[in-house]
């Protein structure tokens, strides 16, 4: 079984439309992570979270809220999407400091969102 | 603010030959991460390896070795004996845990290995 699975693998949208990206990980692992990806722009950090109780905002995070609703999930959430939030997302996971595989990151399959 | 740089944004090679990809960096930190990722065309993102600033020692993982140049701030990935599973985009990511948490890719090089 995957260790970091993410819901849908592909979604398609309208503009104004809500929609929420989940993300699940059996690794254990306290930090979680969004990013986009666009072509030619490779991926871009939406938003980041060391622990239950801590929420970041990362490079890109306006028009997007997330929810940790346990230390396994974390999700993305378009509160009204828009065409140029078309893009792929991917969900990641990674170990804090103090471990072996610090900082490296473990990512999801990605969801293929399109915004129509 | 930093920057992660791939000149590269396609390559090609023959199977069983070397290739190179580079990666360019700036920074004002001392202490960071770097990382090689590889994309194939299931999309799924998988570490090949990776680099703590550190660290001297030039990171190494089977056929795959990095060209770590701190001074220069330069960070290349090194593939021998290519095989026709390595074709994929490969980015290179860079880590600051300095203050805010940034993590950094570049644009990515499609690289093809030819049979």
């Amino acid at each position: 079984d995957a260790d970091v699975t993410q819901t849908p693998r592909n979604r398609i949208t309208k503009t104004g439309k809500r929609i929420m990206l989940e993300c699940s990980q059996t690794k254990g692992h306290d930090r979680m992570y969004w990013y986009r990806q666009d072509p030619g722009l490779g991926l871009r950090l939406i938003y980041y979270s060391f622990d239950v109780k801590d929420i970041n905002k990362g490079e890109i995070s306006d028009g997007y809220s997330v929810s940790r609703q346990a230390q396994a999930k974390f999700s993305l959430s378009l509160e009204s999407a828009i065409p140029n939030q078309t893009a792929l997302y991917f969900c990641a996971t990674s170990d804090g400091p103090g471990t072996p595989t610090q900082e490296t990151q473990y990512f999801g399959p990605g969801t293929r969102l399109l915004v129509l | 603010a930093q920057t992660v740089t791939q000149s590269q944004p396609e390559m090609s090679v023959q199977e069983a030959e070397t290739v190179t990809l580079s990666c360019t960096y700036d920074t004002s930190e001392n202490n960071y991460y770097l990382f090689w990722y590889k994309q194939p065309p299931s999309r799924q993102m998988i570490l090949v390896i990776r680099q703590e600033a550190y660290k001297q020692q030039n990171a190494t993982e089977n056929r795959f070795s990095v060209n770590f140049q701190k001074a220069a701030k330069s960070f290349s990935l090194k593939i021998s004996d290519s095989q026709l599973g390595d074709t994929a985009m490969y980015f290179c990511a860079f880590l600051s845990t300095s203050g805010t948490y940034k993590y950094i890719f570049g644009t990515g090089t499609r690289l093809k290995v030819l049979a």
